[in-house]
C-alpha cells in the first residue's frame, strides 16, 4: 500500500538556526498538509497545500514558516529561525481528489531544538 | 473559539467488550468528522469518515455515529481486542474552518 514518507525521522538543531523537513505524499495526491504535535499534546494542524499554493493554515503558520513543493514529489516545511518551542513531532498528510478525504499521514520528524 | 472534547484520556476495559468513545465539540460546524487512530511514535492512521447528513457508519468492528444537534459523536469498537489499545483522535472539518483533532483517547484493552 503507497505510503507518505518524511525524513529526517529526528532533527537536532541549535535555536536560530533552520531547518527543512522533508515529505513524500502518496504520488496520485492533490492536498498537502503539515501537522506539528507537542509531546503529550494534540496534533495541531498548521497548513494546507493544493494547485502550488496554500489553501489554508492555522494561526501557528506564521512567518517563520513556509511550504514548498520544488518537484512533482517532495513537499518540505521550512522553519526560519527555530525557537525552543518548535520542538514537536511534526507530520506530513495528504489525500487524493477534490473536498475533503481521508487524510494519510507519514511517520513525522520530531524536532528538538537546543 | 473551538473546542473539541473527548470523553476521557484513558479508557480501560476487558477484551472482547465494546469500547465506546465520544467526541463533543463547540463553536464549529463540521461538513464531516474523521475518527483516527494512533500508536506511540506513528502518525495518526485513519478510520472513518461521516458526513453531517449521516446519522451512523460501520465498517468491520467498527461503528460511527454523528449528532449535530447534540454536537457529538460516538465511536464503538465492538468485540475488543489488545491489539485495539491505542489512541483515538476525531477531527472535525467544515468549509471555510481548519481541520482540527481533539486531544484523544487511550484505550487500553485488557486481555
Amino acid at each position: 500500500e503507497p505510503e507518505v514518507t518524511q525524513t529526517p525521522s529526528h532533527q537536532v538543531t541549535q535555536m536560530g538556526q533552520e531547518v527543512i523537513l522533508r515529505c513524500v505524499p502518496i504520488s496520485n495526491h492533490l492536498y498537502f498538509y503539515w501537522y506539528r504535535q507537542i509531546l503529550g499534546q494534540k496534533v495541531e494542524f498548521l497548513v494546507s497545500f493544493y494547485n502550488n499554493e496554500i489553501s489554508e493554515k492555522s494561526e501557528i503558520f506564521d512567518d517563520q514558516f513556509s511550504v514548498e513543493r520544488p518537484d512533482g514529489s517532495n513537499f518540505t516545511l521550512k522553519i526560519r529561525s527555530t525557537k525552543l518551542e518548535d520542538s514537536a513531532m511534526y507530520f506530513c498528510a495528504s489525500s487524493e481528489g477534490t473536498g475533503r478525504q481521508p487524510q494519510h499521514f507519514g511517520d513525522g520528524t520530531r524536532l528538538s531544538i537546543l | 473559539s473551538q473546542k473539541i472534547e473527548q470523553n476521557s484520556e484513558a479508557l480501560n476495559i476487558q477484551e472482547g467488550k465494546t469500547a465506546t468513545l465520544t467526541c463533543n465539540y463547540t463553536n464549529y460546524s463540521p461538513a464531516y468528522l474523521q475518527w483516527y487512530r494512533q500508536d506511540p511514535g506513528r502518525g495518526p492512521v485513519f478510520l472513518l469518515l461521516i458526513r453531517e447528513n449521516e446519522k451512523e457508519k460501520r465498517k468491520e468492528r467498527l461503528k460511527v455515529t454523528f449528532d449535530t444537534t447534540l454536537k457529538q459523536s460516538l465511536f464503538h469498537i465492538t468485540a475488543s481486542q489488545p491489539a485495539d489499545s491505542a489512541t483515538y483522535l476525531c477531527a472535525l472539518d467544515g468549509y471555510g474552518q481548519n481541520f482540527v483533532f481533539g486531544p484523544g483517547t487511550r484505550l487500553s484493552v485488557l486481555p
